[in-house]
């Protein structure tokens, strides 16, 4: 079963708005990683964020963690159309796996 | 390779059919995973190859999927007696070294079972 669990399921916003997706996971983490999948293609890494790491940058994207809150978010500012796509929380912990949230479907209306 | 690479990538089998799909990660990566992913959800781990050692299967559903990885480079997730619960994406991630890095995604191999 999954352990991440993310907000909204489902976002649909204008090209140039922000866009913003939530994710909550169960156990402490070595790391927490965001990816995008569009309709019917693999994953693709998007940005992994450390334990001991507050806040990441990676051009349009920035992502935050709060260990004490066991959450994460992930920001795209100035979204595109093509940013349509699926997102996911990944968190690792140190044993087995990955570990996927259910994801966000983002939607950018151009 | 330039990237991972999964073949089949849509497979059709009729329940009952035994059917094996293949994964071939990029040249020089220790670790290779197997996820399931259903229709509108998030991938789900099978099992976790270092080289050629199958470290962890317990996600594996049942007794009817086996996973190998002969040679430390492609490996095989073969389904025994399909059935249509096994209908999704079988996706195939590989990394340089365990999971403290990125994981690189395949395309995914779309099973349907009629």
């Amino acid at each position: 079963s999954q352990q991440g669990e993310e907000d909204p399921q489902a976002l649909s916003i204008q090209e140039g708005e922000n866009a913003t997706m939530n994710c909550s996971y169960k156990t402490s983490i070595n790391n927490l990683q965001w990816y995008r999948q569009n309709s019917g293609r693999g994953l693709v890494h998007l940005i992994l964020i450390r334990s001991n790491e507050r806040e990441k940058h990676s051009g349009r994207l920035r992502v935050t963690l709060d260990t004490s809150k066991k959450s994460s978010s992930l920001l795209i500012t100035a979204s595109r159309a093509a940013d349509t796509a699926s997102y996911f929380c990944a968190s690792y912990t140190g044993r087995r796996a990955l570990t996927f949230g259910s994801g966000t479907r983002l939607q950018v209306q151009p | 390779g330039a990237g991972v690479s999964q073949s089949p990538r849509y497979k059709v089998a009729k329940r009952g059919q035994d059917v094996a799909l293949r994964c071939d990660p990029i040249s020089g990566h220790v670790s290779l995973f197997w996820y399931q992913q259903a229709l509108g959800q998030g991938p789900e781990f099978l099992t976790y190859f270092q080289n050629e050692a199958q470290l962890d299967k317990s996600g594996l559903p049942s007794d009817r999927f086996f996973a190998e990885r002969p040679e430390g480079s492609v490996s095989t997730l073969k389904i025994q007696r399909t059935q249509q619960e096994d209908s999704a994406v079988y996706l195939c991630a590989s990394t340089r070294q365990g999971l403290d890095t990125e994981a690189f995604f395949g395309q995914g191999t779309r099973l349907t079972v009629v």
